[in-house]
């Protein structure tokens, strides 16, 4: 299965500024997902993003806010935007690969 | 919209006693996956199941499909400390679409 390399692991920020997150796969996916798993909450999909197209927004979620690249077959990136508090959440991306999904090891953002 | 429904959210048990952790929907998935969680870390994948009515067992973990392939289960024989962690619930109704989780069983085991 896929190896997944998430930076940065952890952050701490002032509201107001932006956090990129990077996702780096040790080989070729079409869809990468990305996620937000709030405090002691389950996981909730923010987009999917496929290389080469606009990433694909689920309800409640924007791209002003998320604005994703994804560059090629192996990298993508998540933008947390003009951060707020209640954006403190673990972000975790994921791919789909032979029989299953990986996760990176996501990104614990606080936001003070 | 796929909804996975997941319970108990909240399970703290002896060392040694049996537990069951249920997923249910109303929604087929093609496959159904079950993840256990440590702070800080993302989700690892214990288990796939693919087809109705299978079971896969993973020492004391033992997992199943459901027939109609619209639930699952995960059974902890014997529990132990080391078992306490978040167990997620996963499905995707295709191959390479976005995972729908359960709200997660957090599990605490007492020695």
């Amino acid at each position: 299965s896929a190896v997944i390399s998430q930076k940065p692991s952890r952050d701490i920020c002032q509201r107001g500024t932006s956090l990129t997150i990077q996702c780096q796969v040790d080989s070729q996916v079409t869809m990468m997902f990305w996620y937000r798993q709030q405090p002691g909450q389950s996981l909730t999909l923010i987009a999917t993003a496929n290389q080469g197209s606009e990433a694909t927004y689920e309800s409640g979620f924007v791209i002003d806010k998320f604005p994703i690249s994804r560059p090629n077959l192996t990298f993508s990136t998540l933008t947390v935007s003009n951060m707020s508090p209640e954006d403190s959440s673990i972000y975790l991306c994921s791919v789909f690969q032979g029989v299953g999904y990986t996760f990176g090891s996501g990104t614990r953002l606080t936001v003070v | 919209t796929q909804l996975l429904e997941q319970s108990p959210q909240f399970l703290s048990i002896q060392e040694g006693e049996n537990l069951t952790v249920y997923c249910n929907s109303s929604s087929v998935f093609s496959s159904l996956q079950w993840y256990r969680q440590e702070p800080g870390e993302g989700p690892v994948l214990l288990v796939t199941v693919v087809t109705g009515g299978e079971v896969k067992k993973l020492k004391r973990l033992t997992f199943q499909f459901g027939d109609a392939r619209k639930d699952s289960s995960l059974h902890i024989t014997a529990a132990q400390p080391g078992d306490t962690g978040l167990y997620l619930c996963a499905g995707s109704v295709q191959r390479n679409t976005p995972l729908v989780f359960g709200k997660g069983t957090r599990l605490s085991v007492i020695a």
